[in-house]
């Protein structure tokens, strides 16, 4: 079974240039996180989607930051425009519903993605 | 807010020897669930081990095992009979039971010398 796909691996980009990441998440995995990882620091949840909806999105600068998850599968995060504090590696998680706690096949795993490393000039 | 401290940044270990990765957490839950998560070098985050709060059994996973103390918010990480594979990032997260947010550490990077 493929795992959480996302792409592109790297990007460099200038400043204030727009910059879009994919994510294409387990099959039957109806959570889709993505998270914000700064060198040498653990993740942090940019925004978690519930199938289509965005259900907690409360730390994502909505100022130049954007995401959608169309149909409930395949997600895009969008920065625009992108600044030199952007420069991270964004990373994409699926799980079963809510976080993977509730009913029997959940476990409370997220699987992640190998991650999107941007670079901004 | 949950928070999750990890205080070794970088940790080592002879090859076949035993480490222990500390972290602690501070929360108002009674239950919730804890993870150790891998990062190795390509970036793929892995799970390696879960404890679920309400169980009183410390989790353990082959090499893996954790000495999770509920009074104290403690949850460590020893790894036995260390490998070179094992080298990595090192990551303690938590989960409340609703399970909105997993919240991360800062991470322990883990050498492992041969």
């Amino acid at each position: 079974e493929a795992g959480v796909v996302q792409s592109p691996r790297y990007k460099i980009i200038e400043k204030k240039q727009p910059v879009a990441f994919w994510c294409n998440p387990i099959s039957g995995h109806n959570t889709l996180y993505w998270y914000l990882q700064n060198l040498g620091q653990g993740p942090e949840l940019l925004i978690r989607y519930e199938n289509e909806e965005a259900v907690d999105d409360s730390q994502l600068p909505k100022d130049r930051f954007s995401a959608e998850r169309l149909k409930g599968v395949d997600s895009t995060l969008k920065i625009q425009p992108a600044e030199l504090g952007d420069s991270a590696v964004y990373l994409c998680a699926s799980s079963f519903p809510g976080g993977g706690l509730a009913g029997g096949r959940n476990t409370g795993e997220l699987f992640f993605g190998e991650g999107s490393r941007l670079t901004v000039l | 807010a949950q928070t999750v401290t990890q205080s070794q940044p970088e940790m080592s270990v002879q090859e076949a020897e035993t480490v222990t990765l500390s972290c602690t957490y501070d929360t108002s839950e009674s239950d919730y669930y804890l993870f150790w998560y891998k990062q190795p070098p390509s970036r793929q985050m892995i799970l390696v081990i879960r404890q679920e709060a309400y169980k009183q059994q410390n989790a353990t996973e082959n090499r893996f095992s954790v000495n999770f103390q509920k009074a104290a918010k403690s949850f460590s990480l020893k790894i036995s009979d260390s490998q070179l594979g094992d080298a990595a990032m090192y990551f303690c997260a938590y989960l409340e039971t609703s399970g909105s947010r997993l919240t991360f550490g800062e991470g322990t990077q883990l050498t492992v010398n041969p």
